[in-house]
């Protein structure tokens, strides 16, 4: 079946940087972007980008487009998310998700399935 | 403050319907495909509706999308306590260059 999982929980020190990886499973992975959306405890959710697993091409969101890098590995079928200059309120369960469909004329933007979240705790 | 306004909760008695709404714009929900998501507690956002009105396979004609102009609406019907769940609408805004979604709706089963 299509799965995603992602790398364990993290702590972390306010100005460091993490890498949380998303290992995608069940389908071809290059047919697909992988997005990454985080929720803040008690908190909604946020889009933070995508990346296409076709052909690298990336989409950040504005408010963070100068301190993440979103990347793949088609060899082993992984994504991943680097956040920099990390912050208390980077404070977040982090989810990969597949979607969009690549490479396509219109981008239509559903996400199914996601990972089962990272937890990434910024603390001093 | 979101950019897709949806009501903070709703709640119905079991076997009943509800509805939720997510109100955009056109830079948004007027112009581009709408998607729902179901949060259980503790658990990943699960995609419901897809393109407005889609459900993935396993989804239960029970659970339905429809949208008109800068509005959707996601409707359960025959509520279960285990419909018991945060609901996501979300959809690209071409203003914002990226995806939105909505604060999320809290659905209480009475």
């Amino acid at each position: 079946q299509v799965q995603l999982v992602q790398s364990g929980a993290e702590m972390k020190k306010p100005g460091a940087s993490v890498k949380v990886s998303c290992k995608a499973s069940g389908y071809t992975f290059t047919s697909y972007g992988i997005t990454w959306v985080r929720q803040a405890p008690g908190q909604g959710l946020e889009w933070m980008g995508w990346i296409s697993a076709y052909n690298g091409n990336t989409n950040y969101a504005q408010n963070i487009q100068d301190r993440v890098t979103m990347t793949t590995d088609t060899s082993t079928s992984k994504a991943y998310m680097e956040l920099r200059n990390l912050r208390s309120d980077d404070t977040a369960v982090y989810y990969c998700a597949r979607g969009p469909v690549v490479p396509a004329s219109i981008l239509r933007y559903w996400f199914d399935p996601w990972g089962q979240g990272t937890l990434v705790t910024v603390s001093s | 403050q979101s950019v897709l306004t949806q009501p903070p909760s709703v709640s119905a008695a079991p076997r009943q319907k509800v509805t939720i709404s997510c109100s955009g714009s056109s830079s948004n929900i007027g112009n581009n495909y709408v998607s729902w998501y179901q949060q259980l507690p503790g658990t990943a956002p699960k995609l419901l509706i897809f393109d407005n009105d889609k459900r993935p396979s396993g989804i239960p004609d029970r659970i339905s999308g429809s949208k008109s102009g800068t509005s959707a609406t996601l409707g359960i019907t025959g509520v279960q306590t285990g419909d018991e769940a945060d609901y996501y609408c979300g959809t690209w805004d071409s203003s914002l260059r990226g995806v939105v979604f909505g604060g999320g709706t809290k659905l209480t089963v009475l």
